[in-house]
């Protein structure tokens, strides 16, 4: 069965430090994988998605980027890190149609 | 663009009583997702309708996609403390094919 897992579960930065989340998929090829974002318990917001290795497509001008290394492997970073920054972290796999969600990364930002 | 809209945006009640949510949008959907999210961790799928008028139990839960593909609906019945969370309705956008999300409906029971 194909499990999703997020690297940390909580970050406290302080605000121009970088950043770098890691998300990783087992039990499945050439996976969708998805980035987004969730502020305040509500609302999902896609940040980033990618149909395979070094394929990047960005949702929404802002202050993140993100790369896929390997197949089953997705990255959030940042150089610089703003308050705004601070938010649930979500990665996902699976067709656009379903997707499936990690556990999350609560970051904040000081 | 394409929007989903949920309501009640929460809602509060007694262990034991039944639950009813739902979603519609002004545009048509070929699938509807529902999802619950418990505190602090990520969403969880509990349902997939993929057809008008399909009516779809898991468990306690039931959703149906509503026969003119606008809107659908989440039924729990015999609430327990531990359906307490964010519900969500989603669905893929006919233009770009990405998950559309409504804002949630947040249910708390007291026991």
């Amino acid at each position: 069965s194909q499990t999703i897992h997020q690297w940390p579960a909580t970050l406290v930065q302080p605000v121009g430090s970088p950043l770098s989340l890691e998300c990783t998929v087992e039990g499945t090829s050439n996976p969708n994988l998805y980035w987004y974002r969730q502020a305040a318990g509500r609302g999902l917001q896609l940040l980033f998605y990618s149909v395979g290795i070094g394929q990047i497509s960005s949702e929404v001008p802002q202050n993140l980027s993100a790369s896929r290394p390997q197949d089953r492997q997705f990255i959030l970073s940042s150089k610089k890190l703003l308050l705004s920054d601070s938010g649930f972290y979500l990665c996902a796999w699976g067709p656009p149609s379903e997707q499936y969600f990690g556990p999350g990364t609560r970051l904040t930002v000081t | 663009g394409q929007q989903l809209n949920q309501s009640p945006q929460s809602m509060f009640i007694q262990e034991g009583e039944d639950v009813s949510m739902n979603c519609t949008s002004s545009s048509i959907f070929n699938t509807w997702l529902w999802y619950k999210q418990d505190p602090g961790e990520g969403p969880v799928l509990l349902i997939a309708l993929y057809k008008a008028g399909e009516l779809t139990s898991n468990g306690r839960l039931t959703a149906q996609f509503g026969i003119t593909r606008k809107d659908s609906f989440l039924n729990i019945s015999a609430s327990i403390p531990s359906d307490v969370g964010i519900y969500f309705c989603a669905g893929p956008s006919s233009n770009t094919g990405k998950l559309i999300f409504g804002q949630g409906t947040t249910l708390q029971v007291k026991p």
